[in-house]
């Protein structure tokens, strides 16, 4: 069983731009979670999703970023209009249940040039 | 407002050594707590969690004790090695309905041959 998978690794985007970060949950977990990693701080929440359904979104900046995880696919972080304090490492985890312990993906690198 | 400190933020050590490292938590009303180990560039790896009903759990050389009353949870590392080397998160969760990890900033573990 595969872990969480989350993609492209590293994204190197200029300002403005949009980045669109992708994680493949476990098999089996319809329980999606994004977290963000500013340099020298710790993980935040962002937003946690059930397939189709947004549940808290209570750690989501207000403007340029949205997320979803549809039906069939994986679950899609979007940032728009990219700016400099963006740069960050961009974590999903999944789980099965929402009781269950969250896995954690290798997390995405973002960079705004 | 839950919030997680950790002590020390680094800290090293020569190998062989047993060590501590602490978390403390604002909020008693936990559901449960994790331990977490980052590499650097890396993805998180679950260690140990521990609910809240349980007092300590243990894994090899780890074990992590909790002390829901007082806002404390501990890892200790018996016998360290190199390879323990990482960065050490603790994060708590709310309660059952509550799906978001509270992170603490870590603490970053040199182990010295």
């Amino acid at each position: 069983n595969a872990g969480v998978m989350q993609n492209p690794r590293h994204l190197v985007r200029r300002r403005g731009q949009e980045a669109r970060l992708r994680c493949s949950p476990m098999k089996g977990h319809s329980h999606v979670y994004w977290y963000r990693q500013l340099p020298e701080e710790g993980l935040k929440f962002m937003v946690y999703l059930q397939k189709e359904n947004i549940i808290d979104e209570s750690g989501m900046p207000k403007e340029r970023f949205s997320a979803e995880f549809p039906k069939e696919g994986p679950s899609i972080l979007r940032i728009q209009q990219v700016v400099r304090g963006d740069s960050a490492a961009y974590f999903c985890a999944s789980s099965p249940t929402q009781d269950y312990e969250q896995y954690f993906g290798p997390g995405t690198r973002l960079t705004v040039t | 407002k839950q919030e997680v400190t950790q002590i020390p933020a680094a800290l090293s050590v020569p190998e062989g050594e047993n060590l501590v490292l602490n978390c403390s938590f604002t909020d008693s009303a936990i559901y449960n707590l994790q331990w977490f180990r980052q590499d650097p560039g890396k993805g998180l790896t679950s260690l140990l969690l521990i609910q809240s009903s349980q007092r300590e759990q243990t894994s090899g050389r780890l074990n992590a004790s909790l002390d829901k009353s007082s806002g404390r949870s501990t890892l200790y590392i018996a016998a360290s090695q190199p390879g323990d080397s990482a960065t050490y998160l603790c994060a708590v969760r709310r309660d059952q309905g509550a799906q978001k990890l509270v992170f603490g900033q870590g603490t970053r573990l040199t182990i010295n041959p």
